[in-house]
């Protein structure tokens, strides 16, 4: 099951420059994005998010675009900070599923040098 | 602030026991989920649960596991006849309502090894 994919497994990112992470989606009913941290050894932590209605979202360091012709979406950190080294996992959900349950990519592993 | 809770953190049982995960989902939250992450593998979605009833059920959720709301706070996951196979991390998660905002909050979770 290839719905969500993240293509890229890792990231290095030298601290205080941006970070990129993306996100490929297939299924042309996912309505609403999420992006998800997570430590090792804790759970997923939430984000920021996005509706299918937006192509960007912000929260301040953090900014999520959304390009639905190209059913892809990514999440951009600036600065990013060593704090932010962490797996990032994108998800999605079809508001029509009902149980509106996520489906969620492999995610990839971000790391902040200082 | 209000978090999602799991026990225990991790579990250790024989191949052909019963086990019971168990999560403390936020409290005005009224959907809840089980997850799991097999290691090496994406998260992938076990059930979802809502009024007192499954709501939604993936392949993986077969006879063998089943879920319970038994006291208006905790929300179970039991296997009842443990495989090789079922050794990963569980994560349960909750959802205030059914808005469009689709967040589910998730627990630290319960990693389960089957001997």
């Amino acid at each position: 099951d290839q719905q969500v994919k993240q293509n890229s497994p890792s990231l290095s990112v030298q601290e205080g420059r941006i970070s990129i992470l993306n996100c490929d989606y297939t299924n042309s009913m996912f309505d609403y994005f999420l992006w998800y941290k997570k430590y090792p050894a804790e759970g997923p932590t939430f984000l920021i998010s996005i509706s299918s209605i937006k192509d960007k979202n912000e929260d301040g360091r953090f900014t999520v675009f959304l390009n639905k012709s190209a059913k892809h979406l990514s999440l951009h950190i600036v600065p990013s900070q060593p704090g932010d080294s962490a797996v990032y996992f994108c998800a999605a959900s079809a508001r029509n599923n009902a149980g509106n349950m996520l489906t969620f990519g492999g995610g990839t592993r971000l790391m902040v040098k200082p | 602030e209000p978090e999602v809770t799991q026990t225990p953190s991790h579990q250790v049982t024989q191949m052909g026991q019963e086990v019971i995960l168990r999560c403390v989902p936020i409290s005005n939250h009224l959907y809840f989920y089980w997850y799991r992450q097999i290691l090496g593998q994406k998260v992938e979605f076990l059930v979802s649960f809502y009024n007192n009833e499954i709501s939604e059920k993936s392949e993986i959720f077969d006879d063998q596991f089943s879920v319970e709301r038994p006291d208006g706070s905790n929300f179970t996951l039991k296997i009842r006849s443990t495989k090789l196979e079922d050794s990963a991390m569980y994560f349960c998660a909750s959802r205030r309502d059914r808005g469009a905002k689709n967040i589910q909050y998730f627990g630290a979770g319960t990693r389960l090894s089957v001997l």
